[in-house]
């Protein structure tokens, strides 16, 4: 079974540019979330897609960042402009759940390493 | 090399020992927990999950241990070996939050 997919790996870019990451997720799976993990701290939940819908972008930056996932399978999160305090990995999961109940074990991808400079 | 009751950001431990790994989590009404392994630029990695209605779950040389009074889990890993070393992170859901939340992560190192 393939795993979920990200790109690009790596991304350097200036302060005010705006930049774009994909990810592909497990086949099949209902759920995707991004997470950004700042150097040295836990993932934290960015937005979470359940197929097409939002449901839940409570903690993402929506002056700058943007998401969305067409036709309930691909995904890109984008930032715009960018600030040096997001600099971090982008880790996109995806996980079965498909209601409501527990997550369940979810699956990441190996992340995209943003450097603002 | 084990160190039990508080949660420490790094733990050192030699090759063959049992590593214990603590987490405090926040919220009263998760009754889901999950242990992640992070090893360096890779995505985190499955190791064990525990539902509330469970005090202790074994896994292949791990075993999680949850204590709901105090809010308290744990990840045993057994002999520990070099590949062990990583980061790992304990996340915690409630069956009414759609969010998976992480803790702030303990990295392991192990001497050989």
């Amino acid at each position: 079974e393939a795993g979920v997919a990200q790109s690009p790996r790596y991304k350097i870019i200036e302060k005010r540019q705006s930049v774009a990451f994909w990810c592909n997720p497990i086949s099949g799976h209902a759920t995707l979330y991004w997470y950004q993990q700042i150097l040295g701290q836990g993932p934290k939940l960015l937005i979470q897609f359940q197929n097409n819908g939002v449901v839940d972008d409570s903690q993402l930056p929506k002056d700058r960042f943007s998401a969305e996932r067409l036709k309930g399978v691909d995904s890109t999160l984008k930032i715009q402009p960018a600030k040096l305090e997001d600099s971090a990995v982008y880790l996109c999961a995806s996980s079965k759940r498909s209601g409501t109940g527990n997550t369940g074990e979810l699956f990441f991808g190996e992340g995209s390493r943003l450097t603002v400079l | 090399g084990e160190n039990v009751g508080l949660h420490l950001p790094t733990l050192s431990v030699q090759e063959g020992d049992n590593s214990i790994i603590n987490c405090a989590y926040s919220n009263s009404a998760s009754d889901y927990f999950i242990w992640y392994k992070q090893e360096s630029g890779k995505g985190p990695q499955f190791i064990i999950d525990i539902r509330s209605n469970m005090d202790k779950r074994q896994g292949q040389r791990v075993t999680v241990l949850l204590n709901k009074t105090v809010k308290h889990l744990s990840l045993q890993i057994a002999a520990t070996q070099p590949g062990d070393s990583a980061v790992y992170f304990c996340a915690e859901n409630g069956s009414n939050d759609y969010k998976l939340s992480f803790g702030a992560g303990t990295t392991v190192t192990v001497r050989a």
